[in-house]
This record gives C-alpha cells, sequence and structure tokens, in this order.
C-alpha cells in the first residue's frame, strides 16, 4: 500500500509568488493535516480537514489555505509568498479525525522562497 | 513559555549507553501524547504512543505523569541506528492536532 504521497518534493519560488502542494493521504483515511517545519524547530500546525471540512487551524496568516477533495486528497496553497516561509511542508493523514494513535506524515514538500 | 519542552540536547552517547530524554508540555487538556523519531532531512515517524500506566517497545520505554505535565523515553543498549532527532509530541484541541517540541538530536557513536 502506498503511503502518504506529496508533490512536488522540491521547489523552488520567487518572494510574492503563489505556490500549491499536494497530498494523497493513505488509501482509507480520511483526515490529512497539514504542517510546517522551519529548520531547528518540530513541525507547527498549520490545517486539519476530515471529511472535506476544516476541523482545526493553526496560527498561520490568512495567505494560507487549504481543500479536500472527495477523495480525500488535499491541497496547500501559499500567496504572497515571503523568504520566511522557506520550509518543509509535511501532510498527515489518519483514518478519522482525533485519532489516538498518531499520524503517517508523508516525506514532504520542501520549498524554497528566494 | 513553549506548549512542548524538550532537552536542548545534542545527546552524544556510546553504543550500547543508556539515554534518557524529558519532555513537559503546559496543556494540562491535552489528550495524547507520543514520541516520533526524525531522521536528518525526512519526515517524523511515529516512535510509540505514551500511556500513564508507561509503556515499553523493545529498547525503548515511554512514561507519561499526568500530574506533572511531563513525559520521557529511555532507550536502552544504544544502537548506532537510534541516531536520530526524537520530537516530544501532545495531541490537544478539537481537531487532536499535534503540537510539537523542538527536538533532541541523538548521536550514537561507535
Amino acid at each position: 500500500d502506498a503511503g502518504v504521497t506529496q508533490s512536488p518534493t522540491h521547489l523552488i519560488k520567487t518572494r510574492g509568488q503563489h505556490v500549491t502542494l499536494r497530498c494523497s493521504p493513505i488509501s482509507g483515511h480520511k483526515s490529512v493535516s497539514w504542517y510546517q517545519q522551519v529548520l531547528g524547530q518540530g513541525p507547527q500546525f498549520i490545517f486539519q480537514y476530515y471529511e472535506k471540512e476544516e476541523r482545526g487551524r493553526g496560527n498561520f496568516p490568512d495567505r494560507f489555505s487549504a481543500r479536500q477533495f472527495p477523495n480525500y486528497s488535499s491541497e496547500l496553497n501559499v500567496n504572497a509568498l515571503l523568504l520566511g516561509d522557506s520550509a518543509l511542508y509535511l501532510c498527515a493523514s489518519s483514518p478519522r479525525q482525533g485519532v489516538r494513535y498518531g499520524y503517517t506524515f508523508g516525506s514532504g514538500t520542501r520549498l524554497t522562497v528566494v | 513559555r513553549k506548549e512542548v519542552e524538550q532537552d536542548p540536547g545534542p545527546f552524544n552517547v556510546p553504543e550500547g549507553a543508556t539515554v534518557a530524554f524529558n519532555c513537559t508540555y503546559s496543556n494540562s487538556a491535552s489528550q495524547s501524547f507520543f514520541w516520533y523519531r526524525q531522521d536528518c532531512r525526512k519526515e517524523p515517524k511515529l516512535l510509540m504512543s505514551v500511556y500513564s500506566s508507561g509503556n515499553e517497545d523493545g529498547r525503548f520505554t515511554a512514561q507519561l505523569n499526568r500530574a506533572s505535565q511531563y513525559i520521557s523515553l529511555l532507550i536502552r543498549d544504544s544502537k548506532l541506528s537510534d541516531s536520530a532527532t526524537y520530537l516530544c509530541v501532545v495531541s490537544s484541541g478539537s481537531a487532536r492536532q499535534l503540537t510539537f517540541g523542538s527536538g533532541t538530536q541523538l548521536t550514537v557513536l561507535p
């Protein structure tokens, strides 16, 4: 079975541009969460989606948005990119919201803003 | 104050050593607790869940003290392959989102 897949794996963008990151959860998983990890820190929660609805949002500006599709895949969008948005963006999936036993992460998209 | 605080590290230990990591969390309403392992430039991977009764998985033992809001991880008989960053993680909120500590880097030396 495929794990959590993310695309692209690496991306270089210029300040002010827009970026879309994609995530496909493990088959049968209905919950997708997005995390941002900057160098030297632990991942930070951005969004959680379950059954195509936003169920949680972290402390990120409105430049960050996301959605979940009927097949449970998800997109993370970031507008007006800043240098500080350079990070590893991780997608995590779980069978349902509020899973007790942890989440499975994809290998991430490494975004560099220049 | 950070929601999840860990020993800053780094920890450099010889093979076969026992090493302990500690972690405290500030949200008393936190619901679930985990240790994740992250190799350099890779994604975090679940190492183990942590329960109040304590739990053991081979060479790894995790403990949770809800009263003190304290979590620990003990690694016995360290292997070279244990070298990684260990992340203390708590789950809270209606979305059960994960809050990560900054991680503690472990290097096991031959």
